[in-house]
């Protein structure tokens, strides 16, 4: 595709239910990553994805978050149990090859509100 | 990780010059990214530094200096489209946190008339 796309771009939900932000990287990318980003602060780590696989996770704050990569292509980031602090907006990235001098390219966000 | 060190705010004025410092740890440290982010869309790339000295592109210049752990972003000729938040991004140099940024808060830039 043209860039990195993410849905839905809004979402807003109710403490204590389970969400799912959808990603899809730019065509050929291997190298995928989430970040979240709060008002009036720079974008977060979460996780990083090197093909289907996982590279580093560590930037997930506990184990309500998990991201998953099936086919190398599209993520999906999952929240159980939501919590009105995650309330965010959360930013997927792409980059060729994961080399820690390549550009990252940012899709839209999904801007997730917890009630 | 890293601890990336921006001004908050800065204001100019339209055909003005303005530059953006940022501070960061050598220690692990790779390279530098600047990155533009309009309200509520996401960052666009503007400049990677790597090596010491000034790149330039166009009206967006980045410097680096890999001893100081400094960086500027040097904008010319501002244009209110320019107000926008610019965030500084370093990238690890080595091991499992290869490949991912840690970002600045961001320095919210206004152009005014």
């Amino acid at each position: 595709g043209a860039g990195v796309s993410q849905t839905p771009s809004n979402k807003v939900t109710e403490k204590g239910k389970y969400v799912e932000l959808r990603c899809d990287p730019i065509s050929g990318h291997t190298a995928l990553y989430w970040y979240r980003q709060s008002l009036g602060q720079g974008p977060e780590f979460l996780i990083y994805f090197q093909g289907t696989g996982a590279a580093d996770d560590s930037g997930l704050p506990n184990d309500r978050f998990f991201a998953v990569r099936p086919e190398g292509s599209v993520s999906t980031l999952k929240i159980q149990r939501t919590e009105r602090g995650d309330s965010a907006v959360y930013l997927c990235a792409s980059s060729l090859s994961g080399s820690d001098t390549d550009t990252q390219y940012f899709g839209p966000g999904t801007r997730l509100t917890v009630l | 990780g890293q601890n990336i060190d921006q001004p908050t705010e800065m204001t100019a004025t339209e055909g003005a010059i303005v530059q953006i410092n940022c501070t960061y740890q050598t220690s692990g440290f790779n390279g530098l990214f600047w990155y533009q982010q309009h309200a509520g869309e996401a960052p666009t790339f503007l400049s990677y530094n790597v090596l010491d000295g000034l790149e330039e592109k166009g009206r967006f210049s980045s410097f680096l200096s890999r001893s100081k752990g400094y960086s500027y972003l040097l904008l010319k000729e501002l244009q209110m489209k320019d107000s926008a938040s610019y965030l500084c991004a370093a990238s690890a140099d080595r091991g499992s946190t290869l490949g991912r940024l840690y970002f600045g808060r961001g320095t919210q830039l206004t152009v005014w008339p």
